[in-house]
C-alpha cells in the first residue's frame, strides 16, 4: 500500500502567520511521529501519539506548536505566529503496533519544507 | 543524555569499493539500533534495524554491527555503485518510542 504521505511539501510563509502541516500515516499505522530536521542535522523528536491519544509532547520547542489526531489516522501539526527559526523539514512517521513493542520500525514520509521569510 | 555521533560526515568513493560507515553512542542502554537512508525529497528509508541483543543484521550488500558495550555500530557496504550514494543516518532507540539520530554521514559513490 501507500506509504506515509505529508502535504503540503513545500510550505513558504511570513514571519507571524499560522501554519498547518498534515500527516497520513500507513493505514492501519497505530502510532505516529513528529520530527523536525534542520539542514545538515538528524530528525529531533517533536511528538508522539498512540491513536488518538498525545503520550508525549515533550520535544515541542514551545506554545506556539500544536498536534492533534483527532481520529486516530490523519494528524495536523500547527505552528502559530510563525518564527524564521521555525524554518526546517518537519517529517511524520508512522509504526504498526503501540509502543509497547518498542521494536517496531518508524515509516517516514517524504516531509514538508517550511521556510519562513 | 544520549548523544549519538556519526563519523565521518562525509565520505567520496569510486564505484566498487567496500566502505566503512561509523555510528557511536554515549549510552549503551539501548533498545534497538536503526540505519537509514536520506536522499533528498524523499522520506527516510529504513535499511536495517537490530534490537540489542543482535550482534548483527545482513541484506543484501549492506551488514550493520552493534557493540552495546563499547557504544558503536557500523555500517558496511559492499561493491559501492553510484545508487548507493545518499546520506546514511543511524538512530538509538533507548527503550521509548523516541529515536535519538546522529547527524548523518553524505555518500558520493562516483562512477
Amino acid at each position: 500500500g501507500a506509504g506515509v504521505s505529508q502535504s503540503p511539501r513545500y510550505k513558504v510563509t511570513k514571519r507571524g502567520q499560522d501554519v498547518a502541516l498534515r500527516c497520513d500515516p500507513i493505514s492501519g499505522h497505530v502510532s505516529l511521529y513528529w520530527y523536525r530536521q534542520a539542514l545538515g542535522q538528524g530528525p529531533e523528536f517533536l511528538t508522539y501519539f498512540n491513536y488518538e491519544a498525545q503520550q508525549d509532547k515533550s520535544g515541542l520547542p514551545n506554545d506556539r506548536f500544536s498536534a492533534e489526531r483527532p481520529e486516530g489516522s490523519i494528524s495536523t501539526l500547527t505552528i502559530q505566529r510563525t518564527e524564521q527559526r521555525d524554518s526546517a523539514m518537519y517529517r511524520c512517521a508512522s509504526s504498526f503496533r503501540p509502543t509497547s513493542a518498542r521494536t517496531d520500525t518508524q515509516y517516514f514520509g517524504p516531509g514538508t519544507r517550511l521556510t519562513v521569510l | 543524555k544520549q548523544e549519538v555521533t556519526q563519523i565521518p560526515a562525509a565520505l567520496s568513493v569510486p564505484e566498487g569499493e567496500n566502505l566503512v560507515l561509523n555510528c557511536s553512542f554515549t549510552d549503551s542502554a539501548i533498545y534497538n539500533l536503526q540505519w537509514f537512508r536520506q536522499d533528498p525529497g524523499k522520506g527516510l528509508t529504513s535499511l536495517l534495524l537490530i534490537q540489542s541483543s543482535q550482534r548483527e543484521q545482513t541484506s543484501g550488500r549492506l551488514n550493520a554491527s552493534l557493540d552495546k558495550s563499547s557504544g558503536r555500530s557500523t555500517l558496511y557496504i559492499a561493491a559501492s555503485q553510484p545508487g548507493d550514494s545518499a546520506t546514511y543516518l543511524c538512530a538509538v532507540n533507548t527503550g521509548t518510542y523516541k529515536y535519538i539520530f546522529g547527524t548523518g554521514t553524505r555518500l558520493k559513490v562516483l562512477a
